[in-house]
């Protein structure tokens, strides 16, 4: 078990540009979740996938975002336009749907100049 | 509003000696409370949970308490380790098919040698 893996680590990018960043959770878990957590804050929830239907979203996802889980497994978060107030650390977390506990990835470090 | 509050920013203990971090929360339908640890450029790592049914749960070194009455939970790390420094988030969750965690801002514990 290699636990949750986010590519890429780290991504600086310009304003407006479009990024994309790779989930891979724990191989046997259906659920998948994205959060975004800022300086001095907790992690705030995006978004989550039961396999691969997308089953909540929150208010915090705005339609420059989008996030897919086309085949059940891996996941990607997509945001169009980026702005500078989307500077944050984007983490992915898997579950079993049977269980509570999230397990988070490393993150990926969005730095939009 | 906040839902989940971590009122004490920084908490500095000496090594050996009990740390304990508090949580408070609004909501009395939540089901599932959670303790999460960070360290600096990684994710957050499980520590321990506990159920609403339960008003205690151990697990080596650290127990976390449930005060339904009060809405509060405290997790006692005893004894503390020099390793144990890091940001303790704690999180809530409806349970059931509600998927998402709620965090609190989380409290820096600085354990000192």
């Amino acid at each position: 078990d290699t636990g949750v893996s986010q590519d890429p680590r780290h991504k600086i990018t310009k304003r407006g540009q479009n990024v994309t960043f790779r989930c891979d959770p724990i191989s046997e878990h259906n659920r998948l979740y994205w959060y975004r957590q800022t300086l001095g804050q907790g992690p705030e929830f995006l978004t989550y996938f039961q396999n691969e239907a997308q089953l909540e979203k929150s208010r915090l996802l705005s339609d420059r975002f989008s996030a897919e889980r086309p085949k059940g497994s891996f996941s990607t978060l997509e945001i169009q336009r980026t702005e500078q107030g989307d500077s944050a650390m984007y983490l992915c977390a898997s579950s079993l749907a049977t269980e509570i506990t999230q397990y988070f990835g490393p993150g990926t470090r969005l730095t939009v100049l | 509003d906040q839902q989940v509050k971590q009122n004490s920013p920084s908490l500095s203990v000496q090594e050996g000696r009990i740390s304990i971090l508090n949580c408070d929360y609004t909501n009395s339908m939540f089901d599932y409370f959670l303790w999460y640890k960070k360290y600096p450029a990684e994710g957050p790592t499980f520590l321990i949970s506990i159920s609403s049914i339960k008003d205690k749960n151990e697990d080596g070194r650290f127990t976390v308490f449930l005060n339904k009455s009060a809405k509060h939970l405290s997790l006692h790390i005893v004894p503390s380790q020099p390793g144990d420094s890091a940001v303790y988030f704690c999180a809530v969750t409806y349970g059931g098919s509600q998927g998402n965690l709620i965090f609190g801002k989380g409290t820096k514990l600085s354990v000192k040698p």
